[in-house]
């Protein structure tokens, strides 16, 4: 079984500040995606970052970017220019596309509060 | 564009009752599921399909019953409430090795 661990429960950041989020992963899959959500208080959970680990390239959106470092199955996100809107809950998942579908795997969140 | 949709938003319920969560998706995705939430558990996956008429269990299955007969709709049923259930429980939907698309969530209290 696929196992996805975030071993940070929370963390505080100063607007403008960056931080980064460490999530590490179990699998003997070669192929598999990665994703990074954000859940704010509203509870809706967004999409921040997909990847794919067949590609080397970092995914970046805007001021979120990871850090894939594939033979250490981690999976980082950094947030750059960190803004009070930022605050909120990010979950690490995994996904095997191929595994019943492509179920996905969370960890357990970190809670990210930015301070003004 | 609706998205997913699921109600009711919040329920209380005595242990014991049943009800069933809604959720409907309005973007033709064949892959639906159900996730509860519990702080530091992350989101635990109770049930999925693939298409109508084909569901199967996830992680956490027990107390719950899913069933697909249209490709729009997936609701949970709650067979017999218990305390344990209380949660916090996302509907979601994808295409094929897409991202999931999550309804806004359905918190459930059990008394």
């Amino acid at each position: 079984a696929q196992t996805v661990t975030q071993s940070q429960p929370e963390m505080s950041v100063q607007e403008a500040e960056t931080v980064t989020l460490s999530c590490t992963y179990d699998t003997s899959e070669s192929n598999y995606y990665l994703f990074w959500y954000k859940q704010p208080p509203s509870r809706q959970m967004i999409l921040v970052i997909r990847q794919e680990a067949y590609k080397q390239q970092n995914a970046t959106e805007n001021r979120f970017s990871v850090n894939f470092q594939k033979a250490a199955k981690s999976f980082s996100l950094k947030i750059s220019d960190s803004q009070l809107g930022d605050t909120a809950m990010y979950f690490c998942a995994f996904m095997i596309p191929t595994d019943s579908w492509g179920k996905l795997q969370f960890g357990a969140g970190t809670q990210v509060v930015v301070t003004p | 564009n609706a998205g997913v949709t699921q109600t009711p938003k919040f329920q209380v319920l005595k242990t014991g009752q049943s009800m069933t969560l809604q959720c409907a998706q309005d973007m033709n995705h064949e892959y639906m599921s159900w996730y509860r939430q519990d702080p530091g558990m992350g989101l635990r996956l109770i049930h999925y399909s693939v298409g109508a008429g084909i569901t199967d269990q996830g992680e956490v299955p027990n107390g719950y019953n899913v069933s697909r007969s249209t490709t729009e709709d997936f609701p949970l049923r709650l067979l017999s409430a218990a305390p344990s259930q209380t949660s916090v429980y996302f509907c979601a939907s994808r295409p094929y090795t897409g991202e999931l698309f999550f309804g806004e969530g359905s918190r459930l209290t059990v008394l």
